[in-house]
């Protein structure tokens, strides 16, 4: 069976730092572009930032340019989000995604979802 | 304020057809295709219509999606109980170099 599976969220201070995690399963996870995409409290969605497949080319929201870094390690299956200098703003669920890459392209839509983990940034 | 606007609530009862419109630009809907996805709160959000119109192996195809110039639709005929969730469109957005969604429409069936 095909597994997203979030980790590492929860409560921090304004200006810290937290480091999510996304574990793949069941499938081929380097024939993917991963993507974060996060839900405040009460409102959409609102993609994140995301991570080529194969070239590790690497794409952000402006909201959060320069303050978070997506990585990924194909050896482990996982894709991360590392989030610096957080603000209350940050506050919400956050979600990876998966896009797949086939024929030389990607499909231009994210076929596979975790179920997200929390992130309260608050004092 | 999303990029992409639809409207935050749509309703009917079961059977009926319920519509949700998406309205965008030339910098994302005019000229990028446009996904849809399903959320209900707790499972994971799952793509509903790609490519504008393309169903995914396993969305009943009750569900349908259409594109017009700056705009998108999509629409779900015979409402059921399941259908309860909330619906987002997507794009890419070529001038913000970005995935962009819509706010969001909260469906209820009555």
């Amino acid at each position: 069976q095909v597994h997203l599976v979030e980790s590492g969220g929860g409560v921090v201070q304004p200006g810290r730092s937290l480091r999510l995690s996304c574990a793949a399963s069941g499938f081929t996870f380097s024939d993917y572009g991963m993507h974060w995409v996060r839900q405040a409290p009460g409102k959409g969605l609102e993609w994140v930032a995301n991570i080529r497949s194969h070239e590790s080319r690497k794409y952000y929201a402006d909201s959060v340019e320069g303050r978070f870094s997506i990585s990924r390690d194909n050896s482990k299956n996982t894709v991360y989000l590392q989030m610096n200098s957080l603000s209350a703003d940050d506050t919400a669920v956050y979600y990876c995604a998966g896009e797949l890459y086939t024929n030389g392209w990607y499909v231009g839509y994210f076929d596979l979802w975790g179920r997200g983990t929390l992130v309260t940034v608050s004092s | 304020q999303s990029v992409l606007t639809q409207p935050p609530s749509a309703s009917g009862t079961p059977g009926q057809r319920v519509t949700i419109s998406c309205s965008g630009s030339s910098s994302n809907i005019g000229n990028h295709n446009v996904n849809w996805y399903q959320h209900v709160p707790g499972p994971a959000p799952r793509v509903l219509i790609y490519r504008n119109n393309q169903r995914p192996s396993g969305v009943p195809d009750r569900f349908s999606g259409s594109k017009s110039g700056t705009s998108a639709s999509l629409a779900i005929s015979g409402l059921q109980s399941e259908d309860e969730a909330d619906y987002y469109c997507a794009a890419w957005d070529a001038s913000l170099n970005a995935w962009v969604f819509g706010g969001g429409t909260k469906v209820t069936v009555l």
